[in-house]
């Protein structure tokens, strides 16, 4: 497709439920970010990805976190036994370069929004 | 500690007019980047404008421009000739040093053109 494609759309889950949020970036884009943004915030930064490597995984807040993206495109964030605190929109951006900026700006998905009851 | 600091949780523009959108930064790195997205209320997040910390002229993109001063650790955007569609969450963004690629947000100013 032509931009970044999360699904599902909306998810919702009972507390202690494991949950996969799905991430296709745009083809060809080498790196990946997962954000988690909170409801009347700003997206947090929860871990980076260049091709199948995760450079960075400092903003996952929990080992109930886990992300992959094991053939360098598509990629799955996992959480584990689920709690009300996990609520919140996690949107997926990919980027073409290595490094971020004007000619390789993030390009972001719509976004899961995750509703633990 | 880098930090985006956007005041203004709230702005109304009268639809034609210009508009500018507060947000100061805070780092203490040589090299960084700043960045503006609009998410509707769709969700996305749309890359509208990018500046370089040393990039001496101020970035425009259309209707947008970005009002850099960089001893007052400033970077405001301006939207001209505000559209209807111009309606949205707007976010100022910053990408600390060199060899990071993570932002770091503001937590946002909702911006409503009226007719």
């Amino acid at each position: 497709g032509a931009g970044v494609s999360q699904s599902p759309r909306y998810k919702v889950a009972k507390r202690g439920q494991d949950v996969a949020l799905r991430c296709d970036p745009i083809s060809g884009h080498v790196s990946l970010f997962w954000y988690q943004q909170a409801l009347g915030q700003g997206p947090e930064f929860l871990t980076y990805f260049q091709n199948e490597a995760q450079l960075d995984k400092s903003g996952l807040p929990s080992d109930r976190f886990f992300a992959e993206r094991p053939e360098g495109s598509v990629s799955t964030l996992k959480i584990q036994r689920t709690q009300q605190e996990d609520s919140a929109v996690y949107l997926c951006a990919s980027s073409l370069g290595t490094r971020t900026g004007g000619e390789s700006p993030l390009h972001f998905g719509n976004g899961t929004r995750l509703t633990v009851t | 500690a880098q930090k985006i600091t956007q005041t203004q949780p709230g702005m109304f523009v009268q639809e034609k007019e210009a508009v500018t959108l507060d947000c100061t930064y805070d780092t203490s790195d040589q090299s960084y980047g700043l960045f503006w997205y609009k998410q509707p209320s769709s969700g996305e997040m749309i890359f509208l404008i990018y500046q370089g910390s040393y990039d001496e002229q101020n970035a425009t993109e259309g209707r947008y421009s970005l009002n850099f001063q960089k001893a007052r650790k400033s970077a405001n955007l301006v939207i001209s000739a505000s559209q209807l569609g111009d309606s949205a969450m707007y976010f100022c963004a910053m990408s600390p040093g060199w060899n990071t690629d993570k932002l770091i947000f503001g937590t946002g100013t909702r911006l409503q053109v009226f007719p």
